[in-house]
This record gives C-alpha cells, structure tokens and sequence, in this order.
C-alpha cells in the first residue's frame, strides 16, 4: 500500500536554527498537509497546500513557517528561527481529496 | 466551545466488550467526518469514513446525526490490538481541506 514517508524521524536543534522537514507524499494525491502534535496535546492543522500554491494556513503558521515543493515528489516545511514552544511532532499528510493519509511524522526537538 | 469534543477517557474494557465513543462537533457547516486511531507517538491512521446513513466496517459501527451535531463509533467484541487512541475528525472542503481533530478518546481492553 502506498504511503507518505517523512524524514528525518527525529531532529534535534538549537534555539533559534532554521529546520527543513521533509516528506514524500504518495505519488498520485494533489492535496498536502501538515500538522502538529505537541506532546499530550491534540493534532492541530497548519497549513494546506495544492497546485503549488497555500490554501489554507492556521495561526500557528506564521510567518517563521514555510512549505515548499521543490520537486516533483517533495514537499518540505521550513522553520525560520526555532523556538522552544516549536518542539513537536510534525505530520505530513496527502490526500486525493478524500480522507487524509499521514506519515509516521518527526520528532522535533528544540534545545 | 470546541470545535470537536470528545470524552477524553480513559475507557477501560475486558476482551470481547462492546464501547461506544461520542464526538460532538460545534461548526454546523462541518462537510465530512472521519475516526482515526493513533496509537501512542505515533501518526493517526483513518479508521473509517462516517456518513449520514452510518457504515459498518467489521466490528466498526459509525453514525452520524447532523441534527444533533453528533458522531459516534461502536466497537463490538473488542480486541487486545483495539488499544488505541480514538480520533474523532471533521473535514473542510472550504478551508484548504484542513482536519480539524478532537482531543481523542484513548481506549484500553484487557485480557
């Protein structure tokens, strides 16, 4: 079964250090998200993202935050200045405008 | 009032029990409903789809009451492999396609 891969599975940096998350979503679906959880906290929605372009993007999203596809299989979120509250799990998800399909996430960890 | 509410458990169960989670949602304009499940520091995986004539899967009995505002999951005969966190989910197509998730309703059976 296809699925979404994410890399690295776990980053750790220093405060303030720019961080590029990465994630291949399956080949066929158009529609790509990312997420958060905080540690005992809900799933919380960042940012969507289709034909190159943002369609939607949550408070949280602010302007230290970025995505991009590069590529053609790529689609990375980029933290500008990391702070401590940025410690997460982060989800990317792709869908063909159906049901979500998420990676196994990563594991970020700002010191 | 949150978007979507869950009865955060923990739900204790023997082998073999039947439980029953309910989710509230507040947005009436809510599109589409979906249950994930996410076992612990790892990514949710959709469980099923919910519709308004409610769908079975297996021992996995969803409903859903626009009415209300109300979504619900039925586990039957349930299993030791059942242990799980249960999500609770609400779609906009309007906005970006965004998941809007609830707090998760963590479930436990024993043998």
């Amino acid at each position: 079964e296809p699925e979404v891969t994410q890399t690295p599975s776990h980053q750790v940096t220093q405060m303030g250090q720019e961080v590029i998350l990465r994630c291949v979503p399956i080949s066929n679906h158009l529609y790509f998200y990312w997420y958060r959880q905080i540690l005992g906290q809900k799933v919380e929605f960042l940012v969507s993202f289709y034909n190159n372009e943002i369609s939607e993007k949550s408070e949280i999203f602010d302007d230290q935050f970025s995505v991009e596809r590069p590529d053609g299989s790529n689609f990375t979120l980029k933290i500008r200045s990391t702070k401590l509250e940025d410690s997460a799990m982060y989800f990317c998800a792709s869908s063909d405008r159906g049901a979500q399909h998420f990676g196994d996430g990563t594991r970020l960890s700002i010191l | 009032r949150k978007e979507v509410e869950q009865d955060p458990g923990p739900f204790n169960v023997p082998e073999g029990a039947t439980v029953a989670f309910n989710c509230t949602y507040s947005n009436s304009a809510s599109q589409s409903f979906f249950w994930y499940r996410q076992d612990c520091r790892k990514e949710p995986k959709l469980l099923m789809s919910v519709y308004s004539s409610g769908n079975e899967d297996g021992r996995f009995t969803a409903q859903l009451n626009r009415a209300s505002q109300y979504i619900s999951l039925l586990i039957r005969d349930s299993k030791l492999s059942d242990s799980a966190t249960y999500l609770c989910v609400v779609i906009y197509y309007n906005q970006g396609g965004k998941l809007i998730f609830g707090q998760g309703t963590e479930l436990s059976v024993k043998p």
